[in-house]
């Protein structure tokens, strides 16, 4: 069945280094790719999303390109702020026969310090 | 712009009790979901509804049942709460059309039981 990997449960980063967070996913369909960051006792928001091979796109920072030739959509970013200090969640779109249901990974919770 | 809004915000229960959590929201948004966070588990889906009166069974769904008395809310209840179950409770609502598949979150419903 479809699945969504993250591999790193805590990254934690000095501020002004990159990051790269891991996600990989497998599924039969044409993937659909979704980041969504969860600050601490906030609702998660959606980062970015992707359903377009080898296609980088942005968001406030963050870049992630989807590659289905390895079924990856790694989250980057060049120089890390400590207001991203938060749980990241990647996420694949679930086909069905109703609604538009996601599969989430268990999260990766980046920790940047001074 | 919309927002979800999630009651209560905290929620403490005794085993064996049945507990009902609450969501609305104000998108217009066709379908809405209920998922459960456990910290290293990322988010799993217990119920969902793609409209009215519907109701589908995620991969949670043992142990809850659900109801969608309208399109602005969907309510969750726990019909027999577990001891020592920690978890938060999240909400969210899709739109169904065009390629957006993009969910709404609320920001929870944070669950003890003594």
């Amino acid at each position: 069945g479809d699945s969504v990997t993250q591999t790193e449960g805590l990254v934690t980063l000095t501020k002004g280094l990159p990051v790269m967070l891991n996600c990989t996913y497998q599924t039969t369909y044409s993937p659909f790719l979704f980041w969504y960051v969860q600050h601490l006792n906030e609702a998660p928001k959606l980062l970015l999303k992707s359903s377009t091979d080898n296609k980088r796109t942005e968001h406030q920072g963050f870049y992630a390109t989807l590659h289905k030739s390895s079924s990856s959509f790694h989250l980057q970013k060049s120089s890390v702020q400590l207001s991203d200090s938060a749980l990241y969640f990647c996420a694949l779109r679930r086909y069905g026969s109703s609604g538009n249901k996601l599969i989430f990974g268990i999260g990766t919770l980046l920790s940047v310090k001074p | 712009g919309g927002i979800i809004t999630q009651t209560p915000k905290f929620l403490i229960g005794q085993e064996g009790q049945k507990l009902t959590l609450k969501c609305q929201q104000n998108f217009n948004h066709d379908t809405m979901y209920w998922y459960r966070q456990d910290s290293g588990k990322g988010l799993r889906l217990i119920y969902y509804s793609i409209t009215e009166n519907d109701l589908q069974k995620g991969d949670l769904s043992e142990g809850y049942d659900a109801s969608r008395e309208k399109k602005s809310s969907f309510s969750l209840t726990v019909t027999s709460a577990q001891k020592n179950e920690m978890a938060v409770f999240l909400c969210a609502s899709s739109i169904d059309w065009g390629h957006s598949y993009e969910q709404y979150f609320g920001p929870g419903t944070r669950l003890t039981v003594l």
